[in-house]
């Protein structure tokens, strides 16, 4: 199974903008990438996907490295409801969905 | 509210019970998938349904596990003799799925959290 590694967590202070880092050194040419976040005591929610152009959607950002290897979920101005644990995950065309520990996300008043 | 749904929200049981789980998920979704969460984990892939079918097992589904999707509608899980190892969160998603895409957004239920005295 392709992996991803994420900072454990991370900070921000609100209204200011969040890159939250994701590698993935062994994804194959068919794996997409997504992102989903989970808020406290609620099931995740899909965020955004990409395979190899950047994208944007109403929620975030999704920066792809050229070479795939890694990726950067942009929040353009995080605000208090943005606090969850954010997870980046590779999906390949079995759509099987394995999720790493994510990176918890605090945001600051 | 058509999102997905699960009964019960919380379940209490004695180490040795059976318990059964349900997931509503959106109407036409015909991907429907289980996971399992412990605190400070991200979720574990368990099983998936394509409609009715079972199309993947994951190893971490024992024996003592079962899930079906009789009419490729609704879906249960059942855990029979629970052990105090099976307390967590157990998450229920669906999508809608062509054939190979990877690109299907999953919708998750809030979950069941049992908990194994």
């Amino acid at each position: 199974d392709a992996k991803t590694t994420q900072p454990n967590s991370m900070e921000s202070n609100e209204e200011e903008p969040v890159h939250l880092p994701c590698n993935h050194s062994t994804i194959s040419g068919t794996d997409y990438i997504h992102w989903y976040r989970q808020l406290p005591s609620q099931g995740p929610e899909y965020v955004i996907h990409g395979l190899t152009s950047n994208v944007n959607n109403r929620m975030a950002s999704l920066a792809i490295a050229e070479d795939r290897k890694s990726s950067t979920l942009i929040l353009h101005r995080a605000t208090l409801r943005d606090a969850a644990v954010y997870y980046c995950i590779l999906r390949d065309r079995n759509n099987d969905m394995r999720f790493g520990a994510g990176t918890r996300l605090t945001v600051k008043p | 509210d058509t999102g997905v749904s699960q009964n019960p929200r919380h379940k209490i049981t004695k180490r040795g019970q059976n318990v059964t789980f349900r997931c509503d998920p959106i109407s036409e979704h015909n991907r429907l998938y289980w996971y399992r969460q412990t605190l400070g984990q991200g979720p574990e892939f368990l099983t998936y349904f394509q409609n009715e079918a079972q199309l993947e097992k994951s190893r971490l589904l024992s024996d003592r596990f079962s899930a079906e999707r009789p009419k490729g509608s609704f879906s249960t899980l059942e855990i029979q003799r629970t052990e105090q190892g099976d307390s967590a969160m157990y998450l229920c998603a669906s999508s809608l799925a062509g054939q190979g895409s990877g690109t299907d957004t999953q919708y998750f239920g809030p979950g069941t959290r049992l908990t194994v005295l």
